[in-house]
């Protein structure tokens, strides 16, 4: 079955840039669906970030569109989230999981486990 | 951006007992585009419906969703004991996809 596996730092000082990859497997990203990522800071609900396409076509939260950017390696059937200027505010459990329509906003019907990130210095 | 507000917060019921959630948007939402998901402690959120009444793949049938426009209801029969846990509804009805609050469903 389709399985996900988010990577990276568990710890970022504030003004750096937040780096995460999604591994796939059990499913080709170039077979379709978007791919997205979704974030939950401690104690509280949960933020849409941002999704992708295996074309690379991309779609993001206006609220961190500025600061957010998701690209996509068919080759190594993963994809990755940069976050720039990060603050404690960032501070959260990042998801990654796939998209189960044809809209990269739609719902997500298999998720990661997730990986704590925290900001500070 | 489309809000949405959840009701209550905390829910109090024993096993066995019928718990009706609710999800209310402060506009209406297009085709009926919401989602709700479930979500255990330490755990990723696992989706239980989506089309506001279509279930999930492998989820039991004493989840079920409902309404339309502004509001709906996500209700679970009969509660067994491993659906005490928080629940969260989404709507992907617009371009900004938002999600609920949550309701914590307790076990009393």
């Amino acid at each position: 079955q389709v399985q996900l596996q988010e990577s990276g730092p568990g710890l970022v000082k504030p003004s750096e840039t937040l780096s995460l990859t999604c591994a796939v497997s059990g499913y080709s990203i170039s077979s379709g669906y978007y791919w997205g990522w979704i974030r939950q800071p401690p104690g509280k609900g949960l933020e849409w970030i941002g999704s992708i396409y295996h074309s690379g076509s991309t779609y993001y939260n206006p609220s961190l569109k500025s600061r957010v950017t998701i690209s996509v390696d068919t080759s190594k059937n993963q994809f990755s989230l940069k976050l720039s200027s990060v603050t404690a505010a960032d501070t959260a459990v990042y998801y990654c999981a796939r998209v189960g329509g044809a809209i990269p906003y739609y719902y997500m019907d298999v998720w990661g486990k997730g990986t704590t990130v925290t900001v500070s210095s | 951006e489309i809000v949405l507000t959840q009701s209550p917060g905390t829910l109090s019921l024993s096993p066995g007992e019928r718990a009706t959630l609710s999800c209310r948007a402060s506009q209406s939402v297009s085709s009926s585009y919401l989602a709700w998901y479930q979500q255990k402690p330490g755990q990723a959120p696992r989706l239980l419906i989506y089309g506001a009444s279509s279930r999930a793949t492998g989820i039991p049938d004493r989840f079920s969703g409902s309404g339309s426009g502004t509001d709906f209801t996500l209700t679970i029969s009969r509660l067994e004991p491993e659906d005490f846990a928080v629940y969260y509804c989404q709507q992907y009805g617009s371009s900004r996809s938002t999600f609920g609050q949550g309701t914590k469903v307790e076990i009393k």
